[in-house]
Protein backbone atom coordinates (compact mmCIF):
# COMPACT_ATOMS: atom_id res chain seq x y z
CA UNK A 1 0.00 0.00 0.00
CA UNK A 2 1.65 2.97 -1.28
CA UNK A 3 2.08 6.03 1.50
CA UNK A 4 1.20 9.60 0.81
CA UNK A 5 3.24 11.30 -2.08
CA UNK A 6 3.74 14.69 -3.08
CA UNK A 7 5.21 15.65 -6.00
CA UNK A 8 7.38 17.89 -7.21
CA UNK A 9 9.61 17.17 -3.88
CA UNK A 10 11.89 20.36 -5.08
CA UNK A 11 10.13 23.41 -6.56
CA UNK A 12 12.10 26.39 -7.36
CA UNK A 13 10.26 29.76 -8.65
CA UNK A 14 11.20 33.54 -8.68
CA UNK A 15 8.90 36.17 -6.59
CA UNK A 16 5.42 36.62 -8.66
CA UNK A 17 5.35 33.13 -9.97
CA UNK A 18 2.60 31.21 -8.75
CA UNK A 19 3.65 27.07 -7.32
CA UNK A 20 1.54 24.10 -7.50
CA UNK A 21 2.11 21.54 -5.09
CA UNK A 22 0.32 18.29 -5.52
CA UNK A 23 -0.56 15.55 -2.88
CA UNK A 24 -1.76 11.85 -3.49
CA UNK A 25 -3.65 10.83 -0.03
CA UNK A 26 -3.04 6.73 0.58
CA UNK A 27 -5.43 4.52 -0.73
CA UNK A 28 -8.39 4.74 0.76
CA UNK A 29 -7.83 7.79 2.48
CA UNK A 30 -10.60 10.48 1.56
CA UNK A 31 -9.02 13.26 4.52
CA UNK A 32 -6.28 15.51 3.56
CA UNK A 33 -4.05 18.21 5.49
CA UNK A 34 -1.81 20.71 4.10
CA UNK A 35 1.15 21.86 6.83
CA UNK A 36 3.84 24.08 6.29
CA UNK A 37 7.49 24.33 7.75
CA UNK A 38 9.34 27.34 7.32
CA UNK A 39 13.26 26.89 8.27
CA UNK A 40 13.97 25.88 11.73
CA UNK A 41 10.79 26.06 12.67
CA UNK A 42 7.91 23.32 13.79
CA UNK A 43 5.18 22.67 11.52
CA UNK A 44 1.87 24.59 11.49
CA UNK A 45 -1.27 23.35 10.28
CA UNK A 46 -2.63 25.45 7.00
CA UNK A 47 -5.93 23.81 5.47
CA UNK A 48 -7.82 20.59 6.20
CA UNK A 49 -9.97 19.36 2.86
CA UNK A 50 -12.16 16.56 2.39
CA UNK A 51 -13.50 15.61 -1.28
CA UNK A 52 -14.88 18.84 -3.17
CA UNK A 53 -14.96 20.49 0.32
CA UNK A 54 -12.83 22.31 2.67
CA UNK A 55 -13.44 21.69 6.16
CA UNK A 56 -10.81 24.08 8.31
CA UNK A 57 -8.73 26.85 6.79
CA UNK A 58 -7.91 28.26 9.47
CA UNK A 59 -4.01 27.92 8.80
CA UNK A 60 -4.29 29.45 5.23
CA UNK A 61 -2.60 32.95 4.96
CA UNK A 62 -5.50 35.45 3.50
CA UNK A 63 -4.01 36.14 0.24
CA UNK A 64 -2.43 34.10 -2.13
CA UNK A 65 -3.18 31.02 -1.00
CA UNK A 66 -5.38 28.60 -1.94
CA UNK A 67 -6.66 24.71 -1.49
CA UNK A 68 -8.69 22.29 -3.38
CA UNK A 69 -9.27 18.57 -2.87
CA UNK A 70 -11.21 17.42 -6.85
CA UNK A 71 -13.42 14.12 -6.53
CA UNK A 72 -10.85 12.73 -8.97
CA UNK A 73 -7.33 13.59 -8.62
CA UNK A 74 -4.74 14.46 -6.62
CA UNK A 75 -5.15 17.73 -3.91
CA UNK A 76 -3.33 20.90 -4.76
CA UNK A 77 -1.90 23.42 -2.92
CA UNK A 78 -1.78 26.57 -4.80
CA UNK A 79 0.34 29.47 -4.20
CA UNK A 80 0.22 32.79 -6.18
CA UNK A 81 2.78 35.61 -6.76
CA UNK A 82 5.53 33.38 -4.28
CA UNK A 83 7.41 35.69 -2.29
CA UNK A 84 10.59 35.05 -0.50
CA UNK A 85 8.95 34.14 3.03
CA UNK A 86 6.88 31.24 0.98
CA UNK A 87 9.73 29.17 0.63
CA UNK A 88 9.51 26.42 3.13
CA UNK A 89 8.46 22.79 3.00
CA UNK A 90 4.73 21.70 2.54
CA UNK A 91 3.44 18.73 4.04
CA UNK A 92 0.88 16.98 3.51
CA UNK A 93 -1.15 14.35 5.67
CA UNK A 94 -3.59 12.25 4.77
CA UNK A 95 -6.66 9.87 6.96
CA UNK A 96 -8.93 7.58 6.64
CA UNK A 97 -12.89 8.45 5.90
CA UNK A 98 -14.18 9.43 9.67
CA UNK A 99 -15.04 5.90 11.01
CA UNK A 100 -13.08 6.72 14.20
CA UNK A 101 -12.55 10.36 16.22
CA UNK A 102 -9.05 9.56 16.04
CA UNK A 103 -8.18 8.56 13.11
CA UNK A 104 -4.42 8.88 12.14
CA UNK A 105 -2.65 11.19 9.73
CA UNK A 106 0.07 10.25 7.68
CA UNK A 107 2.64 12.54 5.82
CA UNK A 108 4.44 12.59 2.70
CA UNK A 109 7.87 13.21 1.98
CA UNK A 110 6.74 17.12 1.50
CA UNK A 111 7.47 19.39 -1.27
CA UNK A 112 10.62 21.66 -0.64
CA UNK A 113 9.83 25.59 -2.10
CA UNK A 114 12.66 27.73 -2.58
CA UNK A 115 11.60 31.56 -4.10
CA UNK A 116 14.54 32.99 -5.53
CA UNK B 1 -5.80 21.45 22.21
CA UNK B 2 -3.94 21.31 25.55
CA UNK B 3 -0.30 22.58 25.29
CA UNK B 4 2.67 19.95 26.10
CA UNK B 5 5.80 20.85 27.37
CA UNK B 6 8.69 18.48 26.13
CA UNK B 7 12.62 19.00 26.92
CA UNK B 8 14.33 20.16 24.07
CA UNK B 9 16.81 17.87 23.66
CA UNK B 10 17.84 14.74 24.84
CA UNK B 11 20.85 12.32 24.65
CA UNK B 12 20.56 8.03 24.37
CA UNK B 13 23.29 5.73 23.71
CA UNK B 14 22.70 3.47 21.14
CA UNK B 15 21.06 -0.07 22.61
CA UNK B 16 19.68 1.52 25.78
CA UNK B 17 16.71 3.18 26.43
CA UNK B 18 14.94 6.28 25.61
CA UNK B 19 12.89 8.05 27.39
CA UNK B 20 11.25 10.63 26.30
CA UNK B 21 8.75 13.13 29.15
CA UNK B 22 6.07 14.99 27.99
CA UNK B 23 3.95 17.35 29.99
CA UNK B 24 -0.11 18.19 29.61
CA UNK B 25 -1.14 19.24 32.67
CA UNK B 26 -4.16 20.74 31.21
CA UNK B 27 -5.20 17.81 29.33
CA UNK B 28 -9.13 17.16 29.03
CA UNK B 29 -10.80 13.63 29.27
CA UNK B 30 -11.66 13.55 25.57
CA UNK B 31 -7.70 14.33 24.37
CA UNK B 32 -5.36 11.24 23.05
CA UNK B 33 -1.89 11.49 23.20
CA UNK B 34 0.23 11.48 20.21
CA UNK B 35 3.49 10.62 19.61
CA UNK B 36 5.22 11.49 15.87
CA UNK B 37 9.04 12.13 14.83
CA UNK B 38 10.82 13.77 12.50
CA UNK B 39 13.51 12.43 10.64
CA UNK B 40 16.28 15.15 9.41
CA UNK B 41 13.18 17.15 7.63
CA UNK B 42 11.81 14.08 6.14
CA UNK B 43 8.08 14.53 6.96
CA UNK B 44 6.75 12.94 9.86
CA UNK B 45 5.83 9.64 11.37
CA UNK B 46 3.41 8.98 13.51
CA UNK B 47 4.41 6.40 16.47
CA UNK B 48 2.09 5.99 18.81
CA UNK B 49 -1.01 7.45 20.58
CA UNK B 50 -3.39 6.62 23.55
CA UNK B 51 -6.08 7.52 25.66
CA UNK B 52 -5.39 6.74 29.49
CA UNK B 53 -4.04 2.84 28.82
CA UNK B 54 -0.14 1.72 28.73
CA UNK B 55 -0.24 0.99 24.96
CA UNK B 56 2.89 -0.73 22.72
CA UNK B 57 3.42 -1.52 18.92
CA UNK B 58 6.88 -2.77 17.17
CA UNK B 59 8.38 1.08 17.34
CA UNK B 60 7.88 1.95 20.97
CA UNK B 61 5.84 2.23 24.30
CA UNK B 62 4.03 4.82 25.59
CA UNK B 63 3.13 5.40 29.39
CA UNK B 64 0.66 7.61 30.47
CA UNK B 65 0.25 8.20 33.74
CA UNK B 66 -3.18 8.04 35.97
CA UNK B 67 -3.82 11.34 36.43
CA UNK B 68 -3.45 11.88 32.48
CA UNK B 69 -0.65 14.90 33.12
CA UNK B 70 2.29 13.17 31.87
CA UNK B 71 3.24 10.53 29.30
CA UNK B 72 6.68 8.85 28.87
CA UNK B 73 7.58 7.95 25.16
CA UNK B 74 9.69 4.58 25.32
CA UNK B 75 11.99 3.28 22.77
CA UNK B 76 13.05 -0.16 24.13
CA UNK B 77 16.61 -0.18 22.31
CA UNK B 78 17.63 3.26 20.71
CA UNK B 79 19.76 2.90 17.71
CA UNK B 80 21.32 5.87 15.45
CA UNK B 81 18.50 5.71 13.13
CA UNK B 82 16.04 6.86 15.63
CA UNK B 83 17.79 10.21 15.75
CA UNK B 84 14.83 12.77 15.41
CA UNK B 85 13.01 15.29 16.75
CA UNK B 86 9.97 13.95 18.95
CA UNK B 87 6.97 15.74 18.93
CA UNK B 88 3.99 15.01 21.63
CA UNK B 89 0.91 16.44 20.41
CA UNK B 90 -2.71 16.63 22.22
CA UNK B 91 -5.25 15.72 19.98
CA UNK B 92 -9.06 16.52 20.26
CA UNK B 93 -12.04 14.31 20.47
CA UNK B 94 -14.49 15.87 17.58
CA UNK B 95 -17.51 14.36 16.66
CA UNK B 96 -17.49 13.58 12.70
CA UNK B 97 -14.53 15.45 11.99
CA UNK B 98 -10.70 14.83 12.44
CA UNK B 99 -8.59 17.48 13.86
CA UNK B 100 -5.70 19.47 12.88
CA UNK B 101 -2.77 18.27 14.42
CA UNK B 102 -0.76 21.31 16.54
CA UNK B 103 3.06 20.63 16.63
CA UNK B 104 5.25 22.54 19.16
CA UNK B 105 8.86 22.91 19.29
CA UNK B 106 9.31 19.05 20.81
CA UNK B 107 12.65 16.92 21.88
CA UNK B 108 15.72 16.44 19.32
CA UNK B 109 16.77 13.25 20.76
CA UNK B 110 20.65 12.21 19.77
CA UNK B 111 21.67 8.75 19.56
CA UNK B 112 25.17 8.11 19.91
CA UNK B 113 27.75 5.51 19.98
Amino acid sequence: NAGVMQNPRHLVRRRGQEARLRCSPMKGHSHVYWYRQLPEEGLKFMVYLQKENIIDESGMPKERFSAEFPKEGPSILRIQQVVRGDSAAYFCASSPPGRSFTDTQYFGPGTRLTVL
Amino acid sequence: DAKTTQPPSMDCAEGRAANLPCNHSTISGNEYVYWYRQIHSQGPQYIIHGLKNNETNEMASLIITEDRKSSTLILPHATLRDTAVYYCIVRVLNTGTASKLTFGTGTRLQVTL
